[in-house]
């Protein structure tokens, strides 16, 4: 069964940083795409950033570009470390959302879509 | 403003037949199949409907989707008050380099 499963979420001021993680298990973590989607309080959701699977391309939406940065250990399944982060810094109060990892299929074509979503974790920023 | 335009609401009665629309342009749906999510309240996005018309494994039939042109579309049929929840259209565009989302609908089942 798929899994994924965010961690990291948090109150943190205007300006300060987090890492978000997500722990993916049960399927070859290696040959897939990993996307970064959020969600404002009451708002629709907004992509944020994808990486390739073996980490060599990384897109981001431009509000975040040059303060978020993702990445992922694409360790040995034994090791349990199949893992993509988002590290988040210079944070501001519009990055307050609920931030879902996904799997991305067909990541780089015409043809992606996400086709398993985490629980979410929730990031506030507030002073 | 979201890149891809849904009406924001939606509604209909039990049994009934209900259109989503999702409106785009050459960079995202003309060049890019659309998938179709479903967010029941306080829960994550799950996968309907990939590749413009594909539904997803364990994605009852009444869901269906079709794609003209720069516009897409979500139809469900034989409307349930279960089917009550925000639906989201996406696509990739080519210009941002980026997924793009429409803005959400949400269906009230009456």
């Amino acid at each position: 069964e798929v899994q994924l499963v965010e961690s990291g979420g948090g109150l943190v001021q205007p300006g300060g940083s987090l890492r978000l993680s997500c722990a993916a298990s049960g399927f070859t973590f290696s040959s897939y795409w990993m996307t970064w989607v959020r969600q404002a309080p009451g708002q629709g959701l907004e992509w944020v950033a994808n990486i390739k699977h073996d980490g060599s391309d990384k897109y981001y939406v431009d509000s975040v570009k040059g303060r978020f940065t993702v990445s992922r250990d694409n360790a040995s399944r034994d090791s349990g470390k199949n893992s993509v982060y988002l590290q988040m810094n210079s944070l501001r109060a519009e990055d307050t959302a609920v931030y879902y990892c996904a799997r991305e299929v067909n990541g780089g074509t015409a043809y992606n879509f996400f086709d398993h979503w985490g629980q979410g974790a929730l990031v506030t920023v507030s002073s | 403003q979201s890149v891809l335009t849904q009406p924001p609401s939606a509604s209909g009665t039990p049994g009934q037949r209900v259109t989503i629309s999702c409106s785009g342009s050459s960079s995202n749906i003309g060049s890019n199949t659309v998938s179709w999510y479903q967010q029941l309240p306080g829960t994550a996005p799950k996968l309907l409907i990939y590749r413009n018309n594909q539904e997803a494994s364990g994605v009852p039939d009444r869901f269906s989707g079709s794609k003209s042109g720069t516009s897409a579309s979500l139809a469900i049929s034989g409307l349930q008050s279960e089917d009550e929840a925000d639906y989201y259209c996406a696509a990739w565009d080519d210009s941002r380099n980026g997924q793009v989302f429409g803005g959400g609908t949400k269906l009230t089942v009456l």
